[in-house]
C-alpha cells in the first residue's frame, strides 16, 4: 500500500510569506508526528496527533507554527510570516498507534526561505 | 521529560570493522526503544526495536539490547559493510509522555571500503 505521502517535495518561499505544508499518513494510522530536520541537525519534534486527544503542541517553535488534522487523516502544518531560519526539511510520521508501534516516515519537504 | 542522548558523530570505519553506537535515554516509567536509520537521499526508516527491559531488537547484522539498570540502548554490529554508511537514531516511546516519539541527535557512519 501507500506509505506517507507529504507535499510539496520542495518549497522555496520569500521571507514573510505564509506556507502550508502537507501529510497524508498511511491509511489507519492513528497517530501523526511532525518533526524539522536542519541540515546536519537531528531531528527536532514539533508536533504530535493522536486519535481523538487534543495534540501535543509541545514541540512549536513559535506561535508562527501552527497545525490540523482533519478528519483523522490529512495533516497541514502552516507557517506564517516565514524567516530564514526556518529552512529546513519538515519531515511527517505516521504509526498504527504510537508508543511501541512503528512509525513511518514521509520523505518530507525541504523548505528554503530566502 | 522524556530525553535521548547519543554519541556524535562522525563515525568512520573501514569495512568488517565492529560498531557500537552509544545511546542513553531519560524517561519516566517503561518506554519502548528504537533505532531509525537514514540512508543517503532516503527518508528514516525503523532499523530495529525492544520494547521491555532485557529484549534484544535486531535486524541486517544489527542488535540492540534493552538494558533497563544502566538506562542504555547501545547499536552494535559486528562486521560492518560499506552499505551501511548512513544516519542512525536512537528514539523512544512512553506512555507517560502520552506516546510521543522522541528521537536522538543522531550518529552519521561512514564506512569506507
Amino acid at each position: 500500500g501507500a506509505g506517507v505521502s507529504q507535499s510539496p517535495s520542495n518549497k522555496v518561499t520569500e521571507k514573510g510569506k505564509d506556507v502550508e505544508l502537507r501529510c497524508d499518513p498511511i491509511s489507519g494510522h492513528t497517530a501523526l508526528y511532525w518533526y524539522r530536520q536542519s541540515l546536519g541537525q537531528g531531528l527536532e519534534f514539533l508536533i504530535y496527533f493522536q486519535g481523538n486527544s487534543a495534540p501535543d503542541k509541545s514541540g512549536l517553535p513559535s506561535d508562527r507554527f501552527s497545525a490540523e488534522r482533519t478528519g483523522g487523516s490529512v495533516s497541514t502544518l502552516t507557517i506564517q510570516r516565514t524567516q530564514q531560519e526556518d529552512s529546513a526539511v519538515y519531515l511527517c510520521a505516521s504509526s498504527p498507534l504510537g508508543g511501541s508501534t512503528e512509525a513511518f516516515f514521509g520523505q518530507g519537504t525541504r523548505l528554503t526561505v530566502v | 521529560g522524556n530525553s535521548v542522548t547519543q554519541m556524535e558523530g562522525p563515525v568512520t570505519l573501514s569495512e568488517e570493522a565492529f560498531l557500537t553506537i552509544n545511546c542513553t535515554y531519560t524517561a519516566t516509567g517503561y518506554p519502548s526503544l528504537f533505532w531509525y536509520v537514514q540512508y543517503p537521499g532516503e527518508g528514516l526508516q525503523l532499523l530495529l526495536k525492544a520494547t521491555k527491559a532485557d529484549d534484544k531488537g535486531s535486524n541486517k547484522g544489527f542488535e540492540a539490547t534493552y538494558r533497563k539498570e544502566t538506562t542504555s540502548f547501545h547499536l552494535e554490529k559486528g562486521s560492518v559493510q560499506v552499505s551501511d554508511s548512513a544516519v542512525y537514531f536512537c528514539a523512544l516511546s512512553g506512555a507517560a509522555a502520552g506516546n510521543k516519539l522522541t528521537f536522538g541527535g543522531g550518529t552519521r557512519v561512514l564506512v569506507k571500503p
